[in-house]
C-alpha cells in the first residue's frame, strides 16, 4: 500500500521567495509520485510526475520537484514565487502500474504576500 | 482536458433520497475513478473502474455505488443521502501508456445534502 504526508496545511510566502512545500511518502515497490495544483473551484492538474529516470523533475509554471530515495521524500520548489502561484497543492503516489490508483496527500494551500 | 465531463455541476439534495453523479469521458480511457473531496482529508478514493462491468471499491466505499455499462460513462450513485456525503465529488480518468501514467480530473461535482 502507499501513502504520502504532506506538512503544514498552509504555507505562506512573499512575493519573489522560494516556495517549498513538503511531500514525504511510503511505498512497498518504486513508487510514482505526482503533483496535482487546483486553483478555487476547479478541478486538480497535473504539475509533474515521477516514474522512472532523473530524479530532478520538471513542471509547469517553473515548479520542480526532486525524488530522494533515501529520504523517501518528493518535495515541491519554485526559485521565485507569484501571486499566480496562490492555490492548494496535492503531492499523490502510485504503484508503478498505469492502472493502480492515486493515493493523495491532505493538501497545501499556499498564499502569496504581496 | 483528456474529455471528462461531470454532471450535474451542483446539487441539493434530501436526506435519504437517492443521487447518482455521472461522468462520461469521450476518449475511451479504460481506467476511471471517482474521488470525494473534504476540508482536510485531501482526495479519498470512493470505487474504481478498470473496464466495463468491472469495479472495485476504494477506501470510503460505504453508502456509494458505481456502474460502469458503457467505457465512457462511469456513475456513482449515493444509495440513500446523508449529511456526511455532502462534498465535491472528482471523476479522473488514468491515462496509460508509454510515458502516461498521470490522471485527469473533471471540474467536479458540489453535493449538498440537507
Amino acid at each position: 500500500a502507499q501513502s504520502v504526508t504532506q506538512l503544514g496545511s498552509h504555507v505562506s510566502v512573499s512575493e519573489g521567495a522560494l516556495v517549498l512545500l513538503r511531500c514525504n511518502y511510503s511505498s512497498s515497490v518504486p513508487p510514482y509520485l505526482f503533483w496535482y495544483v487546483q486553483y478555487p473551484n476547479q478541478g486538480l492538474q497535473l504539475l509533474l510526475k515521477y516514474t522512472t529516470g532523473a530524479t530532478l523533475v520538471k513542471g509547469i509554471n517553473g515548479f520542480e520537484a526532486e525524488f530522494k530515495k533515501s529520504e523517501t521524500s518528493f518535495h515541491l520548489t519554485k526559485p521565485s514565487a507569484h501571486m499566480s502561484d496562490a492555490a492548494e497543492y496535492f503531492c499523490a503516489v502510485s504503484a508503478p502500474r498505469g492502472n493502480e490508483k492515486l493515493t493523495f496527500g491532505t493538501g497545501t494551500r499556499l498564499t502569496i504576500i504581496p | 482536458d483528456a474529455g471528462i465531463t461531470q454532471s450535474p455541476r451542483h446539487k441539493v439534495t434530501e436526506t435519504g433520497t437517492p443521487v447518482t453523479l455521472r461522468c462520461h469521458q469521450t476518449e475511451n480511457h479504460r481506467y476511471m475513478y471517482w474521488y470525494r473531496q473534504d476540508p482536510g482529508h485531501g482526495l479519498r478514493l470512493i470505487h474504481y473502474s478498470y473496464g466495463v462491468k468491472d469495479t472495485d471499491k476504494g477506501e470510503v466505499s460505504d453508502g456509494y455505488s458505481v456502474s460502469r455499462s458503457k467505457t465512457e460513462d462511469f456513475l456513482l450513485t449515493l444509495e440513500s443521502a446523508t449529511s456526511s456525503q455532502t462534498s465535491v465529488y472528482f471523476c479522473a480518468i488514468r491515462i496509460t501508456g508509454t510515458g502516461n501514467t498521470e490522471a485527469f480530473f473533471g471540474q467536479g461535482t458540489r453535493l449538498t445534502v440537507v
